[in-house]
């Protein structure tokens, strides 16, 4: 099984700044990562699909970037509505995982 | 508007069963591998099992393997959860979603099961 490990844990931010959020796989997911957002009570809802990819939607503010096993998730200038939990997640192997999620809030 | 909806979720006791439904609407459902995810209290996401469009196929983690079943019926586009043996640990809020290529993308709002004496 793949395992996932995001960091940071937390990080404390103010709106309009930007946002850095990192996965790391333990082995090669090539480039079958995703990125899901949720908020407190609320489902997750798909960010990025296959590293770079903006599911429909999805403000131009959200990018993804990497490969292999290190990637990374950008929001260029925070809104108030980005404060939230971010997880990645990977479909290169079965069973699909998660990572533990990266919280996201107001500093 | 695609939309998802769970229900059955419920106070059990450990060992007893429930059945978790999920409503699909606004897509061809019977096109879609489906699969449940479940979030534990204040924890993680956790990939519980999948179906084949054609409900030809089920994959489940390890965890539940043996006493979780999926299903699906493309004639009333919904989804099931079969879940016996409950454990302490089975507690979540369970999600279904539709998870094609195994990216997951709706999600319906969640059941919440508690698996408590």
């Amino acid at each position: 099984e793949i395992v996932l490990t995001q960091s940071p844990a937390t990080l404390s931010l103010s709106p309009g700044e930007r946002a850095t959020l990192s996965c790391r796989a333990s082995q090669s997911v090539s480039s079958y990562l995703a990125w899901y957002q949720q908020k407190p009570g609320q489902a997750p809802r798909l960010l990025i699909y296959d590293t770079s990819n903006r599911a429909t939607g999805i403000p131009a503010r959200f990018s993804g970037s990497g490969s292999g096993t290190d990637f990374t998730l950008t929001i260029s200038s925070l809104e108030p509505e980005d404060f939230a939990v971010y997880y990645c997640q990977q479909r290169s192997n079965w069973p699909v995982t998660f990572g533990p999620g990266t919280k996201v809030d107001i500093k | 508007e695609v939309q998802l909806l769970e229900s059955g979720g419920g106070l059990e006791q450990p060992g007893g069963s429930l059945r978790l439904s999920c409503a699909a609407s606004g897509f061809t459902f019977s096109n879609y591998a489906m699969s449940w995810v479940r979030q534990a209290p204040g924890k993680g996401l956790e990939w519980v099992s999948a179906i084949t469009g054609s409900g030809g196929s089920t994959y489940y983690t390890d965890s539940v393997k043996g006493r979780f079943t999926i299903s699906r019926d493309n004639s009333k586009n919904t989804l099931y959860l079969q879940m016996n043996s409950l454990r302490g640990e089975d507690t979540a809020i369970y999600y279904c979603a539709n998870s094609n290529g195994g990216i997951f993308d709706p999600w319906g709002q969640g059941t919440l099961v508690t698996v408590s004496s």
